[in-house]
């Protein structure tokens, strides 16, 4: 059962540097969602998309752009690296997100990305 | 404000119970989630709670919540060295599909 699938697992790029971090989910989830985990600080929501063709900023939206290329793929772009984005990056899918009701999310393995 | 908290840092003995607790701030809340975090991996969804009910058991994890204090905790009887992970808190709202999470609890199972 592959679920939420997360390229590349680990990175290093050089400050400046572009990347796109790939996400692909095969649960047929309509909601997918990208989120940086940094020590002591849980996890805080970069950008979502609710459904195919939308997206929205999250709380640390800086310095990323995002794609929802289809329904399966989401993917979260740095234009230009900077050392404070060095982190532990997560994608997570869930159903058709609606308030009030009850979308577990659920999680790729993460991509460590580290820059210099 | 929306917020979640959580201690963070438990440890027992392998045998023990062990309880993690949390704190959330927003009287809206619908859903309630604990995550588990092994090193090197995601989070997996453990188990959850709908904000109507006051305990919710599953095999050796029982989740209780006390809505006049916003506090939910999660309990794991039985305590193994494979339940050392971190484990997260989360809440869903009623004005929001969006997750906000705690900061995490790692729970060190000592053999």
């Amino acid at each position: 059962n592959a679920g939420v699938t997360q390229t590349p697992k680990f990175q290093v790029l050089k400050t400046g540097q572009s990347m796109t971090l790939q996400c692909a989910q095969d649960m047929n989830h309509n909601s997918m969602y990208w989120y940086r985990q940094d020590p002591g600080m849980g996890l805080r929501l970069i950008y979502y998309s609710a459904s195919e063709g939308t997206t929205d900023k999250g709380e640390v939206p800086n310095g990323y752009n995002v794609s929802r290329l289809n329904k399966r793929e989401f993917s979260l772009r740095l234009e230009s690296a900077a050392p404070s984005q060095t982190s532990v990056y997560f994608c997570a899918s869930s159903g058709t997100a609606r308030a009030g009701s009850n979308q577990p999310q659920h999680f790729g393995d993460g991509t460590r990305l580290s820059i210099l | 404000g929306e917020d979640v908290e959580q201690s963070l840092f438990l440890s027992v003995r392998e045998g023990d119970s062990s309880v993690i607790n949390c704190t959330y701030t927003d009287s809206s809340s619908t859903y309630l989630y604990w995550y588990k975090q092994e090193p090197g991996a995601g989070l997996q969804l453990l188990t959850y709670i709908f904000s109507n009910m006051d305990m919710k058991q599953d095999q050796r994890l029982t989740v209780l919540l006390n809505k006049k204090d916003k506090h939910l905790s999660l309990r794991i009887a039985d305590t193994q060295t494979g339940d050392s992970a971190i484990y997260f808190c989360a809440e869903s709202m009623d004005s929001s599909y969006k997750l906000i999470f705690g900061s995490g609890t790692r729970l060190l199972v000592r053999p």
